[in-house]
């Protein structure tokens, strides 16, 4: 079965560096979100990213966050200068089509010291 | 904003009893997802509801949409073991453009043995 591919499981950056967070969606689907999940908690909605751009935003989506399809499989999150609250497990999903699931990756878990 | 509730947030029962999660939107949904998340790991696509009072099974596993598609629940007949793990509902607005899911917090299920 297709599967969502992050890479990778596990990053450490000092706090002010920018961190490139990677994900390959599954091939045939056309939406892609990054959501976030700090230690403990939900999981929260970042960006949804649709016909090559973004299509919707959450607050926490502030101007130190980016994303990018440079090709068509890759799928990134850059986040600028780091902070300490950045530290979370970053899940990638995809979907096929409205009303489909999403389905997501394994996470990059992004420790920021 | 959006917002689901999901309760109870822990519910410790003893192998072979039945479990219910209980989720409920602010607003109407399009659609509900339910996923499960082991220790560590990344949320798992369970099942979708897309119409009203939908009712959907897998196997010990029994889902409902709420007539107003505004609330949903999970429940699990005879426990086992292997039902561990933390079970998010996750609500696809209406209206929402992106199809991004919010998540409710989770209800962490532990089955003793």
């Amino acid at each position: 079965e297709p599967e969502v591919t992050q890479t990778p499981s596990h990053q450490v950056t000092q706090m002010g560096q920018e961190v490139i967070l990677r994900c390959v969606p599954i091939s045939n689907h056309l939406y892609f979100y990054w959501y976030r999940q700090i230690l403990g908690q939900k999981v929260e909605f970042l960006v949804s990213f649709y016909n090559n751009e973004i299509s919707e935003k959450s607050e926490i989506f502030d101007d130190q966050f980016s994303v990018e399809r440079p090709d068509g499989s890759n799928f990134t999150l850059k986040i600028r200068s780091t902070k300490l609250e950045d530290s979370a497990m970053y899940f990638c999903a995809s979907m096929a089509e409205i009303n489909q699931p999403q389905h997501f990756g394994d996470g990059t878990r992004l420790s920021i010291l | 904003g959006q917002q689901v509730m999901q309760i109870p947030q822990y519910q410790h029962v003893q192998e072979g009893e039945d479990f219910t999660t209980y989720c409920n939107s602010s607003t109407t949904l399009s659609n509900i997802q339910w996923y499960k998340q082991r220790p560590g790991g990344h949320p798992v696509f369970l099942i979708q509801l897309v119409k009203s009072g939908e009712v959907k099974k897998q196997k010990r596993l029994t889902f409902q949409f709420g007539e107003a598609k505004k609330n949903s629940s999970l429940h699990i007949t005879a426990t086992q073991t292997t039902d561990v793990g933390t079970y998010f509902c996750a609500g696809q607005h209406s209206g929402a453009g992106s199809y991004q899911l919010t998540f409710g917090k989770g209800t962490k299920l532990s089955v003793i043995p």
